[in-house]
């Protein structure tokens, strides 16, 4: 089974500041057809996850340009150029490589505002 | 817009069967992958299995044993059945759409508490 583990389980950010969150792999996440099968999801409370980021960088339709994703085989990380107060909650990566299809998450990370 | 609902009982006792259904609106349930994620109270995200639009499915190690999972396009609904539950099992479980490896769709989520 593939390990996520995440790094750091919370972070409090001012408004307007640089955050990044670690996501490790227990094996590549680089599949035979040459795709990197890492995902970023954001928790808010109340709502179901969303997605951000798929494919280790591309951004989900309607997500920020301040969020960007990147990484490579089993290291891989989450940035938010500039925090805004909406970006609460829990972030959690996903890999999706194993076959047959099995995803496992890592532990989440809390974000919260200064 | 697609569009995930989840229904069933909110409450399940220890030993009995928990049900879930989830309809799908705004697309086609062919060509996606359709799975269930839980969360238990204060814990993270936990992958319990997924389900093709022709019936194949694959669910967590850990749970497989007492997962059940089936689909009727015809209703644009699947289901989830989880045997023999404990407290353990209490969860937010959440229906959702894959698509190309990853999760774009889902569900509001509803809380199910396994007690007596």
């Amino acid at each position: 089974d593939v390990v996520m583990t995440q790094t750091p389980l919370s972070l409090s950010v001012t408004p307007g500041q640089p955050a990044s969150i670690s996501c490790r792999s227990s094996q590549s996440l680089l599949h035979s057809d040459g795709k990197t099968y890492l995902s970023w999801y954001l928790h808010k409370p109340g709502q179901p996850p969303q997605l951000l980021i798929y494919k280790v960088s591309n951004r989900f339709s309607g997500v920020p340009d301040r969020f960007s994703g990147d990484g490579s085989g089993t290291d891989f990380t989450l940035k938010i150029s500039r925090v805004e107060a909406e970006d609460v909650g829990v972030y959690y990566c996903m890999q999706s490589i194993e076959l047959p299809l099995m995803c496992s998450f890592g532990q989440g990370t809390k974000l919260e505002i200064k | 817009q697609v569009q995930l609902q989840e229904s069933g009982p909110g409450l399940v006792k220890p030993s009995e069967t928990l049900s879930l259904t989830c309809t799908v609106s705004g697309a086609s349930m062919t060509n996606y992958f359709w799975s269930w994620i839980r969360q238990p109270p204060g814990k993270g995200l936990e992958w319990i299995g997924y389900m093709f639009h022709s019936g194949t499915t694959t669910s967590n190690p850990s749970l497989k044993s007492r997962v059940t999972m089936s689909v009727d396009t015809s209703k644009s609904q699947f289901s989830l059945k989880l045997t023999s539950v404990t407290a353990a099992d209490t969860a937010v479980y959440y229906c959702a759409r894959e698509a190309g490896r990853l999760v774009d769709y889902w569900g509001q989520g509803t809380l199910v508490t396994v007690s007596s």
